[in-house]
């Protein structure tokens, strides 16, 4: 069972656009979460977090948007570039201290020129 | 080096053989872990270690043997292992006195049991 699901394999932007990744999780004990990017060949790096106190984080180009109700967080990109297509990966975190993360499958970003 | 590093990058086995993988993090934390991806799938946590201590094991088959003679260096001894094993298995790092979560990660070794 699938506890963090991201349900769009591959998503493609035109550049100077937005680009929104979606995350669902189906488990109420999390309340820690992150995104990370993959490039090819290379490990997933760190991008951004949220932790469930709040509704949104913003760092630059990166906002991360969470909806508890919702069971739902987004990660919007604007203005999308080129070095952003990769694949993000959500992941999900429970009780403070815990560091066993949760991971979705992923969605590959193209950005197109 | 900076970062986390993990050798080899590449590893093709045999069901009989016997092989280890090394991960080295030049971050100074005190968590390491082993993580598995498989085609298709999410990221599967393996092994923590804190302080050199292992403090989960997620259910993994005794073929996948882990080691952290240090917190700077972790090692999977891999024995007997299936073809269903092929995946890329990447180590990770962190500082569990300021953010367990944000994680950083080795390039990963993309492991073939053939």
């Amino acid at each position: 069972d699938q506890q963090v699901k991201q349900n769009s394999p591959s998503l493609s932007v035109q550049e100077g656009r937005i680009s929104i990744l979606n995350c669902d999780y189906t488990n109420s004990m999390f309340d820690y979460f992150l995104w990370y990017k993959k490039y090819p060949a290379e490990g997933p790096t760190f991008l951004i977090s949220i932790s469930s106190i709040k509704d949104k984080n913003e760092d630059g180009r990166f906002t991360v948007f969470l909806n508890k109700s919702a069971k739902h967080l987004s990660l919007h990109i604007v203005p999308s570039q080129p070095g952003d297509s990769a694949v993000y990966f959500c992941a999900a975190s429970g009780a403070i201290g815990n560091e066993k993360l949760t991971f979705g499958t992923g969605t590959r970003l193209t950005i197109i020129p | 080096e900076t970062g986390v590093t993990q050798t080899p990058r590449h590893l093709v086995m045999g069901m009989t053989n016997k092989k280890s993988l090394k991960c080295e993090q030049h971050l100074g934390h005190n968590a390491m872990y082993w993580y598995k991806q498989s085609a298709k799938k999410p990221l599967e946590l393996m092994f923590v270690y804190n302080f050199k201590e292992q403090t989960e094991n997620n259910s993994v088959p005794s073929r996948f043997s882990p080691e952290c003679p240090n917190s700077s260096h972790l090692f999977l001894h891999l024995h007997t292992l299936q073809p269903e094993d092929s995946a890329l298995y990447l180590c990770a790092s962190s500082n569990r006195d300021w953010s367990i979560y944000e994680q950083y990660f080795g390039p990963g070794t993309r492991l073939t049991v053939t």
